[in-house]
């Protein structure tokens, strides 16, 4: 049992490429979501998913896109890098969303971009 | 989704009982209360959930008075590999936006 795997560890950009984030859960949890992490701030919710089919926005959706085909996997699409993207991203997954139920992270991307 | 309030930073001592304060004075009936830890370059890790009264675990205690406009995560004798960031999160079951506010940031000195 894997848990939340997030490919690739570290990235690096120029200004105005594109690029994926992969995330892959194996728990068979229908609530998955990604956020970015700044220094010494707390993590910012970008989009979430309730279940294959189903995104939302979050608080700072600009400048990304996800699409969710499978419960397992939900990808977070950078379509035109900024440095204002440089940061930590991580993605988590739970049983359903909401405080109550415990959501399960990933290990992070570390992008930075040029 | 409630406002959380909770000190920045604090310190404290290898085996000593560390209590962490999170305000939330605008806490609605539905709401539960639930603390997160981060270690660095990690993501974070489920510590501890809650609606009154106390709650304990193996790793630690959460206390919430009967107002239930604040809550306390106690860690008991703690050690080094408890220097961490802890998040304290408010909100219904129903609510899929989680706004995490700047955490905690506790260091345990030797």
């Amino acid at each position: 049992n894997a848990g939340v795997t997030q490919t690739p560890k570290f990235q690096v950009l120029k200004t105005g490429q594109s690029m994926t984030l992969q995330c892959a859960q194996d728990m068979n949890h229908e609530y998955m979501s990604w956020y970015r992490q700044d220094p010494g701030m707390g993590l910012r919710l970008i989009h979430y998913s309730v279940g294959a089919g189903i995104t939302d926005q979050g608080e700072v959706p600009n400048g990304y896109n996800v699409s969710r085909s499978t419960t397992e996997d939900f990808p977070l699409r950078l379509l035109s890098a900024a440095p204002s993207q440089t940061s930590v991203y991580f993605c988590a997954s739970s049983t359903r969303g909401g405080v109550r139920n415990e959501q399960f992270f990933g290990p992070g991307t570390r992008l930075t971009v040029l | 989704l409630a406002k959380t309030t909770q000190p920045i930073s604090m310190d404290s001592y290898e085996g000593q009982e560390v209590n962490i304060t999170c305000s939330h004075n605008n806490i609605a009936t539905n709401d539960y209360i639930t603390w997160y830890q981060q270690f660095p370059s990690q993501g974070p890790r489920f510590i501890i959930q809650g609606y009154k009264t106390k709650v304990t675990n193996e790793v630690a205690s959460l206390f919430i008075p009967a107002d239930r406009k604040s809550s306390t995560l106690s860690l008991p004798r703690v050690s080094l590999s408890d220097t961490a960031v802890y998040y304290c999160l408010v909100g219904e079951d129903s609510n899929y936006q989680l706004i995490w506010g700047a955490g905690t940031k506790l260091i345990i000195k030797p």
